[in-house]
């Protein structure tokens, strides 16, 4: 069946360090891929997508791009803030049926001043 | 964009009483419902899935008598969780997929969660 890998964490930064965080997916066909951020105590917001290879998908400077060749939609942002600290999750979506995600287990985030 | 609340946000119940979740879709007809639980520092896991106007789908292990699951109408949802036992605390997630006037979403809207604690 389809599936997500993500890195294991927690992922522990200084402020204004560099970030990846990794994902590839196991799935058939072309599904489509997303990172969702869990801020502490909240539900899961929509942080970027991407439907088809090579598309890169970016949001408040984060950014990813739909590796088919590899199967990975690796998250990573050039400089990181206190305030990005939260659970990150890969997640990915089939088309033609209720676009249930398959997510990740989730990767913490903490960034230090 | 799509928004989905929850209510209540957070509540506190003794064992052996119901409680309630509401699930709503504020600006878009949510036809799929869906139902989330989460464990501390562990991935969401699919409770089940609603249809509007349809009983829900529960996955495997999840008991539908434990877990009632409502779609009365396409803004809305209620879990509703029956005799609660403080192994029911958690973080209950709702999301919803949909249409909005001529657009159809392909992917789904979290709500913000409701955290259940049972004494």
């Amino acid at each position: 069946g389809d599936s997500v890998t993500q890195m294991e964490g927690p992922v522990t930064l200084s402020e204004e360090a560099f970030l990846t965080i990794n994902c590839t997916y196991t799935a058939t066909g072309y599904p489509s891929l997303f990172w969702y951020v869990q801020y502490p105590g909240e539900g899961l917001q929509l942080l970027l997508k991407a439907t088809k290879a090579d598309d890169k998908g970016s949001n408040k400077g984060f950014e990813a791009t739909y590796r088919k060749e590899t199967t990975s939609f690796h998250l990573e942002k050039g400089s990181v803030q206190v305030s990005d600290s939260a659970v990150y999750f890969c997640a990915l979506t089939k088309s033609g049926g209720s676009y249930i995600p398959t997510f990740g287990r989730g990767t913490s985030l903490i960034v230090h001043p | 964009g799509a928004v989905v609340s929850q209510h209540p946000s957070w509540v506190i119940c003794k064992s052996g009483t119901s409680v309630k979740i509401e699930c709503r879709s504020l600006d878009f007809q949510a036809t799929t419902m869906f139902w989330y639980r989460q464990f501390p520092k562990q991935s969401l896991m699919l409770m089940a899935t609603s249809n509007e106007g349809s009983k829900a789908t529960y996955e495997q292990g999840v008991e539908k008598d434990k877990f009632l699951i409502n779609h009365a109408s396409l803004t809305l949802s209620t879990l509703t969780v029956t005799s609660a036992h403080p192994e029911d605390s958690s973080f209950y997630i709702c999301s919803a997929s949909g249409t909005s006037g001529n657009i159809g979403y392909n992917e789904q809207f979290f709500g913000p969660g409701t955290r259940l604690t049972v004494l």
